[in-house]
């Protein structure tokens, strides 16, 4: 039971390039969220999905896409980088209460830091 | 939406019981709080929830007035290895609510 886990675990990128964060989770749960953390800062909501086949925007959610490819796998797009994205992105599921599972209860992934130059 | 405010930091010495506190003031009827850990380099961790009065699991345990205007976060006999960023969450468990805030660091001396 790995739990969620992202690729890659680190990656740099130009201004202007694309790249995909990926994200799976083996736990079964219909909720999946992205988030990002700046330094010292909390974390923010980019974008969630609620159970296979949709998808709605949190609190920060331009200059990202997000792709909820079947029920283990939601992946986070960024189609062109800028330098304000350099950030530790977060995957994470659960916190719906469904399956046995606490509301607001989430597991998160070990994180993707992302640097664009 | 209920907003929370936590110290932004605290220090301790292991072996000492440490209680963080976290006020919401405008929390709804409906709303839990919900306590994560941190640790460096890693993503957050539930930790504990509840609605009112004490939960105690076997991490840490929570106290909540009947007001419920603030709770409080209490570790017992802390290590080294809680070191790490405490975040207070007061929502409903709807996902646009999901705000986590600077939280309060924790460092714990020898």
């Amino acid at each position: 039971n790995a739990g969620v886990t992202q690729t890659p675990k680190f990656q740099v990128l130009k201004t202007g390039q694309s790249m995909t964060l990926q994200c799976a989770q083996d736990m079964n749960h219909n909720s999946m969220y992205w988030y990002r953390q700046d330094p010292g800062m909390g974390l923010r909501l980019i974008y969630y999905s609620a159970s296979e086949g949709t998808t709605d925007k949190g609190e920060v959610p331009n200059g990202y896409n997000v792709s909820r490819l079947n029920k283990r796998e939601f992946s986070l797009r960024l189609e062109s980088a800028a330098p304000s994205q350099t950030s530790v992105y977060f995957c994470a599921s659960g916190g719906d209460g469904t399956g046995g599972i606490r509301y607001n209860e989430q597991f998160f992934g070990p994180g993707t830091r992302l640097t664009v130059l | 939406l209920a907003k929370t405010t936590q110290p932004i930091s605290m220090d301790s010495y292991e072996g000492q019981e440490v209680n963080i506190t976290c006020s919401h003031n405008n929390i709804a009827t409906n709303d839990y709080i919900t306590w994560y850990q941190q640790f460096p380099s890693q993503g957050p961790r539930f930790i504990i929830q509840g609605y009112k009065t004490k939960v105690t699991n076997e991490v840490a345990s929570l106290f909540i007035p009947a007001d419920r205007k603030s709770s409080t976060l209490s570790l017992p006999r802390v290590s080294l290895s809680d070191t790490a960023v405490y975040y207070c969450l007061v929502f409903s468990g709807g996902y646009n609510k999901l705000i986590f805030g600077a939280g309060t660091r924790l460092a714990v001396h020898p």
